[in-house]
């Protein structure tokens, strides 16, 4: 079946910074990626999502870009704040929804 | 609409006891999904259902039933509780294989 790993576990930047948060999947079948935000004390949100027929997508401050040869994709955060502090989740999916470690985002002002 | 809803949002079982966790969700979705999220572990998919009727396994569905008789309604039984189940359990839904997942706010189940 599909394994997701995910990586930093933690990261840590200063207000204004960039994060990349990085996953790679095991089974090439899999044909979307979505990346969900989850904050303390609630369920996980979707940010932004992303297809294998597209190789990146953006939403302002946020995108995410796929390699499909490589198994991998990441998601980038510019320009951050304070309130993106969370914890972070890729996934991958060909029908179950298979998901990440989880990377704890902290954006220090 | 209400989205997924999950009861109770926070329980204390004894081992060996059984209990059920609710989930509805209101959005006509045919994907269903129970995970449960332990620190450091992610989420990790415990059952999950493509439709009525329709249920399969994930990751971990060792010591949880699941039953999908409506669209609407989602059950997660535990048959007997271990200590090994304490955790925090989220139910999930989505339109279709690559829609948006919705997760209700979670159930806290401590056994003791």
């Amino acid at each position: 079946g599909e394994n997701v790993e995910q990586h930093p576990s933690t990261l840590s930047v200063q207000e204004g910074d960039s994060a990349v948060i990085k996953c790679t999947y095991s089974d090439s079948a899999s044909n979307y990626f979505p990346w969900y935000k989850q904050e303390l004390g609630k369920g996980p949100q979707l940010i932004i999502d992303i297809r294998s027929n597209v190789g990146e997508k953006k939403d302002q401050r946020i995108a995410v870009t796929l390699n499909k040869t490589a198994k991998h994709f990441s998601l980038h955060i510019t320009e951050t704040q304070p309130e993106d502090s969370a914890v972070y989740f890729c996934a991958a999916s060909q029908g179950k929804l298979i998901f990440g470690q989880g990377t704890e985002l902290s954006v220090k002002p | 609409n209400a989205g997924v809803t999950q009861t109770p949002k926070f329980q204390v079982l004894k081992t060996g006891q059984s209990m059920t966790l609710q989930c509805a969700q209101d959005m006509n979705h045919e994907y269903m999904s129970w995970y449960r999220q332990d620190p450091g572990m992610g989420l990790r998919l415990i059952h999950y259902s493509v439709g009525a009727g329709i249920t399969d396994q994930g990751e971990v569905p060792n010591g949880y039933n699941v039953s999908r008789s409506t669209t609407e309604d989602f059950p997660l039984r535990l048959l007997s509780a271990a200590p090994s189940q304490t955790s925090v359990y989220f139910c999930a839904s989505r339109l279709a294989v690559q829609g948006t997942q919705y997760f209700g706010p979670g159930t806290r189940l401590l056994v003791l």
